[in-house]
């Protein structure tokens, strides 16, 4: 089945703990992308990730880091998370836009309050 | 601020009724899509109106785009409790790398 996974699926943590949430995809798309949902706010871009190795910064990349060491992971890394990154995290992915649809495949979340 | 703007912000229908939602963007495109989200689950794509094209239907779902007044409509007809949820346009931004969603529209349908 082509997915979008992502773990954990709810976490609680404390200021300045380093935490990794895993994204993986069994699709083959290139383009990777992390988001993060507020009320009010919609979908913010966080870091996106064009093809291993490359990954380029979104919206609001502060406080965040990624890797694309392989096709189908991009995990999203906080080194020191503080309150203000409590929220809902979606990872997407799709193939880059050449004549091919690019509709995004998202994954179920990840619940994260930092205490 | 956004590329894309959804109006309204909620919309509370009854049953069988149809649903007008719009979205306005800024920039020109490649693409505008529109997606659904169930309460705190992840979003799911509906349908796709690439930059030449002026409408397209899938199921009760009809998209408009007018590029001349950067605006695009989803329609659904007939509606049912179960497409009670948030949409979101979205807008592949041309020379860009990413899709720019807006803040949504809260859809309620009551049955």
């Amino acid at each position: 089945e082509a997915q979008v996974t992502q773990n954990p699926r709810y976490l609680i943590t404390v200021t300045g703990k380093k935490l990794t949430v895993t994204c993986s995809q069994n699709m083959n798309h290139e383009y990777m992308s992390w988001y993060r949902q507020d009320p009010g706010l919609g979908l913010r871009q966080i870091y996106y990730s064009m093809n291993v190795e490359v990954t380029d910064k979104g919206d609001v990349p502060e406080g965040y880091k990624v890797s694309r060491k392989e096709k189908r992971n991009f995990p999203l890394i906080l080194e020191s998370p503080s309150p203000n990154q409590t929220s809902l995290y979606f990872c997407a992915s799709s193939f880059i836009w050449e004549g091919l649809d690019n509709e995004q495949f998202f994954g179920p979340g990840t619940r994260l309050t930092v205490l | 601020s956004q590329q894309g703007e959804e109006d309204p912000q909620a919309l509370s229908i009854q049953e069988g009724e149809n649903a007008t939602m719009n979205c306005s963007y800024k920039t020109s495109i490649n693409n505008l899509q529109w997606y659904r989200q169930n309460s705190g689950r992840g979003l799911v794509h509906l349908i796709l109106i690439r930059s030449n094209e002026r409408e397209k239907h899938s199921g009760r779902l009809r998209v408009t785009l007018d590029t001349s007044k950067k605006s695009s409509s989803l329609l659904i007809t007939a509606s049912r409790a179960a497409d009670t949820a948030s949409y979101f346009c979205a807008t592949d931004v041309e020379y860009g790398n990413k899709l720019v969603f807006g803040a949504g529209t809260i859809l309620r349908v009551k049955s």
